[in-house]
């Protein structure tokens, strides 16, 4: 799987958007970007996935550059609940080379501020 | 809305005793999925499993761990001889497809002493 690069952390403020962003430079044609969160300890959270074109959904957008080098996750309005790890996966769907397994790296800590 | 769930939450278990992790995964989902994450560490993916058996495995799922669907229902985690350095968290996970998203129980915590 490509990697990502995520900032180490991030805040924002109650009730603005909080825009998530990850670099995937080297991501190949068929690797789809997924997003999920972790709350303290608790079982990570699957957020939102796409390959080329924005997704949208109850939780969050996403938006893909057309070079599909970098992604932003966007959550219109953020609340304290909203305070957790973002990882920004990329992943082969099965069939050519890819893989069962979710890599996760570092994250994002994001910080919702009352 | 359907969950995968886990029991035990909490575990404590003695060096070198065999633990048994179980996991219930949403009721119409084909692959089963068990991560680690020891504390302050990334979230580290241990073994698939389909059709009655592993898919991919990583290194660390060595020949001490085991993993068993004995009913329609239940998919276990089994841990032979548990080493200090087994404590973690331990999530199961399951998916409809192969390549679609997973969704992750709450956890069990293991403490090995």
């Amino acid at each position: 799987d490509a990697k990502t690069t995520q900032p180490t952390s991030m805040d924002c403020a109650e009730g603005r958007a909080a825009n998530l962003p990850c670099n995937h430079s080297t991501i190949s044609g068929n690797e789809y970007v997924y997003w999920y969160r972790q709350i303290h300890s608790q079982g990570p959270q699957y957020i939102i996935h796409g390959l080329k074109n924005n997704e949208t959904n109850e939780m969050a957008s996403l938006i893909i550059t057309e070079d599909r080098k970098s992604s932003t996750l966007i959550l219109p309005h953020a609340t304290l609940r909203d305070t957790a790890v973002y990882y920004c996966i990329v992943r082969v769907p099965l069939g050519g080379a890819g893989s069962y397994q979710l890599t996760f790296g570092k994250g994002t800590k994001l910080s919702v501020i009352p | 809305e359907p969950e995968v769930t886990q029991t035990p939450s909490h575990q404590v278990t003695q060096m070198g005793q065999e633990v048994i992790l179980r996991c219930v995964p949403i009721s119409n989902h084909l692959y089963f999925y068990w991560y680690r994450q020891i504390l302050g560490q990334k979230v580290e993916f241990l073994v698939s499993f389909y059709n009655n058996e592993i898919s991919e495995k990583s290194e660390i799922f060595d020949d001490q761990f085991s993993v068993e669907r004995p009913d329609g229902s239940n998919f276990t985690l089994k841990i032979r001889s548990t080493k200090l350095e087994d404590s973690a968290m331990y999530f199961c996970a399951s998916s409809e497809a192969a390549w679609v998203p997973q969704y992750f129980g709450p956890g069990t915590r293991l403490t090995v002493l």
